[in-house]
């Protein structure tokens, strides 16, 4: 049972914005920054929004963070069959002293 | 290039010990928060240990009191010690960098570790 709460599975058609959510407490993401990470099988995770908004050099627009209160969420907009992966949450948790991860969320482009 | 190269990983049995090597090059290890994260088979990210830059470390429930996480400047290397190891350690082991709430910018490609009699 992960701390952090993602839905194990999203769906969207090409062209379209899909969602994650990441659902957390007081301890992670109501008092830390929240970071997303896409992963093909098979291959190393790739960081893509850091600082809840944040997106590194060579991440596309497409991709956008937000936080409120103890959720996170993850937009992915113009939906590409390349983005089909696994997708997880992580943020640090102040009560174990540790990084924390949502158990991932598998993207299907239809 | 930042580059990180896991090493170590392997057949081990319930109870052994192994250790785990990260060699980075491009960056330097001492500067940056060096972490590893596992990934049992089929399953999701999970963070096992961590070492800031000033020497402090942390770890997950999940294996405090077994392994231990170090590093070698002079080798510009992270290491991870796995003593006591269990079936539920199996898992393709990553080592990754940060720098403070910038998240994990840079993984190594793992290495596998499976516990099995």
């Amino acid at each position: 049972q992960s701390v952090l709460t993602q839905p194990p599975s999203a769906s969207g058609t090409p062209g379209q914005r899909v969602t994650i959510s990441c659902s957390g407490s007081s301890s992670n993401i109501g008092s830390n920054y929240v970071y997303w990470y896409r992963q093909f099988p098979g291959t190393a995770p790739k960081l893509l929004i850091y600082r809840n908004n944040q997106r590194p050099s060579g991440v596309s627009d497409r991709f956008s963070g937000s936080k409120s209160g103890t959720s996170a969420s993850l937009a992915i907009s113009g939906l590409r069959s390349e983005d089909e992966a696994d997708y997880y949450c992580a943020a640090w948790d102040d009560s174990l002293s540790g990084r924390v991860f949502g158990g991932g969320t598998k993207l299907t482009v239809l | 290039e930042v580059q990180l190269v896991e090493t170590g990983g392997g057949l081990i049995q319930p109870g052994g010990s192994l250790r785990l090597s990260c060699a980075a090059s491009g960056f330097t290890v001492s500067s940056n928060y060096m972490s590893w994260v596992r990934q049992a088979p089929g399953k999701g990210l999970e963070w096992v240990s961590v070492i800031y830059s000033g020497g402090t470390t942390y770890y997950a429930d999940s294996v405090k009191g077994r392994f231990t996480i170090s590093r070698d400047n002079s080798k510009n290397t992270l290491y991870l010690q796995m003593n006591s190891l269990r079936v539920e350690d199996t898992a393709v082991y990553y080592c990754a960098s940060e720098q403070p709430t910038s998240g994990f910018d840079s993984w190594g490609q793992g290495t596998l570790v499976t516990v099995s009699s």
